[in-house]
């Protein structure tokens, strides 16, 4: 089971935007067929946190400098607005194989300059 | 507010079998889907499988066979039990609630997470 593609890194000065891509390119990880992708950020020796689902969906609390798209077989996500607490690693995930089951992104680090 | 909290042994050794337990507080287990997620040190999430309140469980390929999920509703906790240990296996496990019909196909609350080492 394949994980999705995701860019080693990312950064941005304070105020700009940075976007990260989430690829899934193999048969059993279809993100273009699904709308399930969701996106996590985690900090350093923290859980992960569910920022997106549904491709575009923020949770109550989640602040609006955060979106998601999907084009194709590739889902993104954009930070606009960059901030301090914004610095941390992304992970994309979705729905895949066809018999219920998940599978994450490889991670992306985000650093902001 | 609900809450999740994984216990089990930090230290395991290879080809043994790892048992951990995620406790529930704060709401009621007989919903949704409960899951097992880990990350190895300085590595990616792996999403490990889950469980509905009523048993029916889903696991990840690269696991089936080493991998049991089980519920129980009425201490409002499940576990996993991973066999066959390998030096592979040692990684934090989180367990996490999700898939649920508020958050279709993501997992909204998530445990601090415990470091399993398999290590002789």
């Amino acid at each position: 089971q394949s994980a999705l593609t995701q860019p080693p890194s990312a950064s941005g000065s304070p105020g700009q935007s940075v976007t990260i891509s989430c690829t899934g390119t193999s048969s059993d990880v279809d993100v273009g067929a699904y709308s399930y992708v969701s996106w996590y950020q985690q900090h350093p020796g923290k859980a992960p946190k569910l920022m997106i689902y549904e491709v575009t969906k923020r949770p109550s609390g989640v602040p609006d400098r955060f979106s998601g798209s999907k084009s194709g077989n590739t889902a993104s996500l954009t930070v606009s607005g960059l901030q301090a607490e914004d610095e941390a690693d992304y992970y994309c995930s979705s729905y895949a194989c066809g018999n219920h089951c998940y599978v994450f992104g490889t991670g992306t680090k985000v650093t902001v300059l | 507010q609900v809450q999740l909290q994984e216990s089990g042994p930090g230290l395991v050794k290879p080809s043994e079998t790892l048992s951990l337990t995620c406790t529930l507080s704060g709401g009621s287990i007989s919903r949704f889907y409960w899951s097992w997620i880990r990350q190895p040190p300085g590595k990616g999430l792996e999403w490990i499988g889950h469980i509905q309140y009523s048993g029916t469980t889903d696991y990840n390929p690269s696991l089936k066979g080493r991998v049991t999920i089980s519920i129980d509703t009425s201490k409002n906790q499940f576990s996993l039990r991973l066999s066959s240990l390998t030096a592979a296996d040692t990684a934090v496990y989180y367990c996490a609630r999700g898939p649920t019909y508020l958050y279709p196909n993501a997992f909204d609350i998530w445990g601090l997470g415990t470091m399993v080492t398999v290590s002789s």
